[in-house]
């Protein structure tokens, strides 16, 4: 069974870095796939992040592209997310989630509320 | 890009059938047969029910259908239950970006 667990800060301040890591067990993000990241705000509704393919290619949003990184460490089976000079805009529910490809995701983690506030 | 448009609310009795509507343009929905639904609970993480355009991962009852025409993308679930109250978001490749629907809240009367 493919769990996945997001683990960050749950505040973090304008203008700042947001660094969020997911934890995957159950299938090796190394072997196949991608994996992602969604956030979701009752202003924007889901918005798509980001995703990193296994084998470490990366695929950002546009209208995120100038400010995020996504990168992925394989011996310890995460990826994270850095997303920088922070907004309230940015305030959201993250989730991580396997990516099949092409707007399909399978797995989701249960998620982490992330507050930009000073 | 802006997000794919569906209606905010559907309802329907037990037993009775919903259709929920997914509106695109010819960059995403219309352009390719990549689009995805997903069933949430409050609280919960989004679950996926349908995939390219109209098929089911393993343990999705067959209850819920989907389908697509031109650029609107269309999930129907049939014999409605309780347990199907939820929101729903319907979500599409779009070259170099994946686009989510507003999202529709389902409502078993």
């Amino acid at each position: 069974q493919v769990q996945l667990q997001e683990s960050g800060p749950g505040l973090v301040k304008p203008s700042e870095t947001l660094s969020l890591t997911c934890t995957v067990s159950g299938y090796s993000i190394s072997s196949g796939f991608y994996w992602g990241w969604i956030r979701q705000s009752p202003v924007k509704g889901l918005e798509w992040i980001g995703a990193i393919s296994h084998s470490g290619s990366t695929y950002y949003n546009p209208s995120l592209k100038s400010r995020l990184s996504v990168s992925m460490d394989t011996s310890r089976s995460q990826f994270s997310l850095k997303l920088h000079f922070l907004t309230a805009a940015d305030t959201a529910m993250y989730y991580c989630a396997r990516d099949l490809g092409s707007s399909v995701h399978d797995y989701w983690g249960q998620g982490t509320l992330v507050t930009v506030s000073s | 890009q802006s997000a794919l448009t569906q209606p905010p609310s559907a309802s329907g009795s037990p037993g009775q059938s919903v259709t929920i509507s997914c509106t695109g343009t010819s960059s995403d929905v219309g352009g390719y047969n990549l689009v995805s639904w997903y069933q949430q609970y409050p609280g919960k993480a989004p679950k996926l029910m349908i995939y390219e355009v109209n098929k089911r991962p393993s343990g999705v009852p067959d209850r819920f259908s989907a389908s697509k025409s031109g650029n609107t993308a269309s999930l129907t679930v049939s014999g409605l239950q309780a347990e199907d109250e939820a929101d729903y978001y319907c979500s599409s490749y779009a070259g170099t970006n994946n686009l989510f629907g507003t999202g529709t809240k389902v409502t078993v009367l």
